[in-house]
């Protein structure tokens, strides 16, 4: 979607080696949503940010949302194979019933041995 | 844990077939949706579904209609295949109509090839 951008488009990085992905949308978010998809399958839920300055951590992997609610980084420490996939940011843009996300073309993360 | 489950895999069916994609959700989610994903487009909302019997467009309905008969199961039709229509498609569902209040959860996809 052009409202919603992600880079880079696809990163390779070495395990250990830390590394982040952008997520930058064109208007104000109400909620920003990452996901992870493995080769070929469904995608599967990591975070949720909804406040501007918001920074949500789970494992390794570190969200956060700034303070205009235009643009979300995900930040990976110490990379691990297991963490190679697609991840996508959705993006919330409307308030109100039966809402519906906008997603990123999505940064395929390679790590290597 | 949410679990959303695709019927296929893998598909392959012919041009001008009717084909069905059916998805089901275990967690009494009022909200279902179906995507498509292809390369360097993303996903985009074909459908999507806020109660039994109800159903709204998304952005690219062209060609496929949905049914939502019972609360946990959401269905993706496509009256007559074409190969424009090969792709991978995406059944996800949430608790709340409010997003904010609850993600989606995603079913694994199904993988449609129309020969």
């Amino acid at each position: 979607s052009q409202e919603l951008e992600q880079s880079p488009q696809s990163l390779i990085v070495q395990e250990g080696k830390n590394l982040t992905i952008n997520c930058t949308s064109s208007k104000t978010l109400y909620g920003l949503y990452w996901y992870k998809q493995k080769y070929g399958e469904g995608l599967i839920f990591l975070m949720m940010l909804q406040k501007g300055g918001e920074e949500k951590s789970h494992e390794k992997i570190t969200a956060k949302l700034d303070e205009k609610k235009q643009q979300s980084s995900l930040h990976i420490t110490a990379s691990q194979p297991s963490h190679a996939g697609i991840y996508l940011c959705g993006a919330d843009f409307v308030t109100g019933t039966a809402s519906k996300l906008t997603f990123g073309t999505g940064t395929r993360l390679q790590v290597t041995l | 844990d949410v679990k959303v489950t695709q019927s296929s895999r893998y598909l392959v069916k012919r041009t001008g077939e009717k084909v069905f994609l059916e998805c089901v959700q275990d967690m009494d989610h009022e909200n279902m949706f179906w995507y498509r994903q292809d390369p360097g487009l993303g996903l985009r909302l074909i459908y999507f579904s806020y109660d039994v019997k109800m159903k709204e467009k998304g952005d690219i309905p062209e060609g496929y209609s949905v049914s939502r008969e019972k609360k946990e199961r959401f269905s993706l039709i496509l009256e007559s295949a074409s190969t424009n229509q090969t792709s991978m498609y995406l059944c996800a569902s949430s608790l709340f109509a409010l997003l904010g209040n609850s993600p989606l959860h995603f079913g694994n996809g199904t993988r449609l090839t129309v020969t």
